[in-house]
């Protein structure tokens, strides 16, 4: 089964600091792998996927995420944090041959002035 | 339209009431799915809906009926709900069969539903 995990459910940097955000995956197939945002009340926005391709995968607002084969990790980083990235983040992976997507435990993310 | 529009975007419901949610897409997208998200926790699929027809069901109680009348359109119908089944409710679409659907899910606003 696949699976994601997040390490630390909660982040916090400083405003212009490196945001990194991390998440591992365990597939016995080749995954696919998404980071979406998650402002307050409001629904899933798509920042990046990887699906085949490019490891380092950019994707909306700065940020991006490289996909490493040999650590089964995906975590996602912007060299310079702005307030506005304040939010809940979650990784997701695709299960098997269904159209499942199985979402993280997300990480919220504190950006401090 | 790249977006996935759903309605109301606040529900408050008794015990005994009936409601539906809606949820409608324009994206010529033939996947579409029901998810359920408690405060403070990563949302978990409830439904899935390939070509109209219910592909996945996650177990789900009887007291939550979906329904996907046309290619656009997802309702999820609730009866006899209970307190604990106070959520975010997101609509999702994308395109069927795992290659195409991970060009991207594209996910609604959600419904606040509290059940009273």
């Amino acid at each position: 089964a696949q699976s994601v995990t997040q390490l630390g459910s909660h982040v916090s940097v400083s405003e212009g600091a490196l945001v990194l955000l991390r998440c591992n995956y365990s597939s016995s197939v080749p995954p696919y792998l998404f980071w979406y945002v998650q402002y307050p009340n409001q629904g899933l926005q798509l920042l990046l996927k990887y699906t085949t391709g490019a490891t380092l995968v950019k994707g909306i607002n700065g940020f991006e995420a490289e996909f490493k084969k040999s650590e089964t990790s995906f975590h996602l980083t912007k060299p310079s944090a702005h307030m506005s990235d304040a939010a809940e983040y979650f990784c997701a992976v695709n299960i098997g041959g269904a159209q499942k997507l199985v979402f993280g435990q997300g990480t919220r993310l504190t950006i401090n002035p | 339209d790249t977006e996935v529009t759903q309605t109301p975007k606040h529900l408050v419901m008794g015990m005994t009431n009936k409601k539906s949610l809606k949820c409608e897409q324009h994206m010529g997208h033939r996947a579409m799915y029901w998810y359920k998200q408690k405060a403070k926790k990563p949302p978990e699929l409830m439904f899935v809906y390939s070509y109209e027809k219910l592909s996945i069901n996650e177990s789900v109680p009887s007291r939550f009926s979906p329904e996907c009348p046309n290619s656009s359109l997802l309702n999820l119908h609730l009866h006899a709900l209970q307190p604990e089944d106070s959520a975010l409710y997101l609509c999702a679409s994308s395109h069927v069969g795992r290659e195409r659907a991970n060009y991207g899910y594209t996910f609604g606003s959600g419904t606040r539903l509290t059940v009273v």
